[in-house]
């Protein structure tokens, strides 16, 4: 039962154009999410994170959105750089039956020089 | 650098053998998380122990357990290994309570032959 979906295996940005990564989420008990970012052979670093009680939130070139009503979120990258390139997982966690964060599959992101 | 140690960064053992995997979280995080990255899969919650109790469970197979201890080290022992037990697994810890991000170790990788 996947709780948290990221349905593009991968996605190929120009360097200087926006990325956009999406992710969907069924379990409507979901209410923080957080997106990281992975390079080979190391463990996934923290990005930038939103509650449920805002659609927005910005840092810096990322900014994330969420959508509660469509249980969708997304992941910009503005203006997008090769050194951005990696896969990027989306997570959400719930405060009920324990904290744990669910990861969706990821999304390899290739930023062209 | 997470703050979050993992040994052994590498491992390769034999089917039907039985390997412990060690994670020390971040200072004063009393969360401990344990993950499982299997080749080209996304991030299979398996474990949650929050200052030493089972909080949360996921995927995990009844031959893999875990525990943490009162220094809040966490270890990880997966028995009778199979070929298809090979990945890399993660170790994470967050703070007190919800909403707090998770960081990440760099990982064991578990090569099973």
């Amino acid at each position: 039962d996947q709780q948290v979906k990221q349905n593009s295996p991968s996605l190929s940005v120009q360097e200087g154009r926006i990325s956009i990564l999406n992710c969907d989420y069924t379990n409507s008990m979901f209410d923080y999410f957080l997106w990281y970012k992975k390079y080979p052979a190391e463990g996934p670093t923290f990005l930038i994170s939103i509650s449920s009680i805002k659609d927005k939130n910005e840092d810096g070139r990322f900014t994330v959105f969420l959508n509660k009503s469509a249980k969708h979120l997304s992941l910009h990258i503005v203006p997008s750089q090769p050194g951005d390139s990696a896969v990027y997982f989306c997570a959400a966690s719930a405060n009920t039956g324990g904290f744990k964060t669910i990861f969706g599959a990821g999304t390899r992101l290739f930023v062209k020089a | 650098d997470s703050g979050v140690t993992q040994t052994p960064k590498h491992l390769i053992t034999a089917t039907g053998q039985r390997v412990t995997l060690r994670c020390s979280p971040r200072s004063g995080d009393l969360s401990v998380y344990w993950y499982q990255q299997s080749l080209d899969q996304g991030l299979q919650f398996l474990i949650q122990y929050y200052n030493g109790e089972e909080r949360a469970k996921g995927n995990i197979l009844e031959r893999f357990s875990a525990q943490q201890f009162p220094d809040l080290h966490s270890e990880l022992n997966l028995s009778s290994l199979e070929l298809g037990d090979s990945a890399l697994y993660f170790c994470a810890s967050s703070g007190r309570g919800f909403g707090n991000t998770i960081y990440f170790g760099e990982g064991s990788w578990l090569t099973v032959v």
